[in-house]
């Protein structure tokens, strides 16, 4: 069955300091994607990003990055130049495209930036 | 309505009553999904559904039943609630299962 682990459950850092959320990732399928959201303090979820299993390129955006790598099952997420307004929760999700499955999410790792 | 509504946006229910949270999308989505979030859970599917007239089994469906009759409405049904429904829930819609979900405001829902 699908399982998207994030084992930090809480990463706090001071500001402009870089931090990676790690995203490990378990699947039977072949073709998959692979997806990060945001939830800031006011709960609603924001979509980051959504990439699929053929696709390891590296994406930026902004001070966003992800770094995609199929041979360790990992899709890990790193802020550049942490700002207080990246103070989120971050969640990573699966879903399967042949079983057509629903997005399983990771239990979240509470990002805190302090001024 | 633009993108996705959820009502109520909270509710204190008393253990035992019944409950419908309901959710409406605009977007024409094929699918749509009820999850429950609990502190240290992360998000947790309940039920879902891939188009209209069909639904399936979450992670953690039982004690809530949903249906979908049209498009749009994915209605999440408490029969009988009890105090472990204590949670916010969140419904979402996708074009399809493995495109972005676009999720409602959720409904924080207290069960006394």
């Amino acid at each position: 069955a699908q399982k998207v682990t994030q084992a930090q459950t809480e990463i706090s850092v001071v500001e402009k300091e870089d931090v990676t959320l790690d995203c490990v990732y378990e699947t039977r399928d072949t073709t998959y994607y692979l997806f990060w959201y945001k939830q800031p303090p006011s709960g609603e979820l924001v979509f980051l990003i959504r990439r699929n299993s053929f696709d390891e390129q590296n994406e930026i955006s902004g001070r966003y990055s992800w770094n995609f790598q199929k041979s360790t099952s990992s899709f890990n997420f790193t802020i550049t130049a942490s700002q207080v307004v990246d103070s989120a929760v971050y969640f990573c999700a699966l879903s399967e495209a042949f079983l057509n499955t629903p997005l399983v999410f990771g239990k979240g790792t509470r990002l805190s930036v302090i001024a | 309505i633009a993108g996705i509504t959820q009502a109520p946006t909270s509710q204190i229910l008393a253990a035992g009553r019944r409950m419908t949270l309901r959710c409406t999308q605009d977007m024409r989505h094929n699918a749509m999904y009820w999850y429950r979030q609990d502190l240290g859970l992360g998000l947790r599917l309940i039920h879902y559904s891939n188009t209209a007239g069909t639904t399936g089994k979450g992670e953690v469906p039982d004690g809530y039943s949903v249906s979908r009759a049209n498009t749009d409405d994915f209605p999440l049904t408490l029969a009988s609630a009890v105090p472990s429904q204590t949670s916010v829930y969140f419904c979402a819609s996708s074009l399809r299962g493995d495109t972005e979900a676009f999720f409602g405001q959720g409904t924080r829902l207290t069960v006394v």
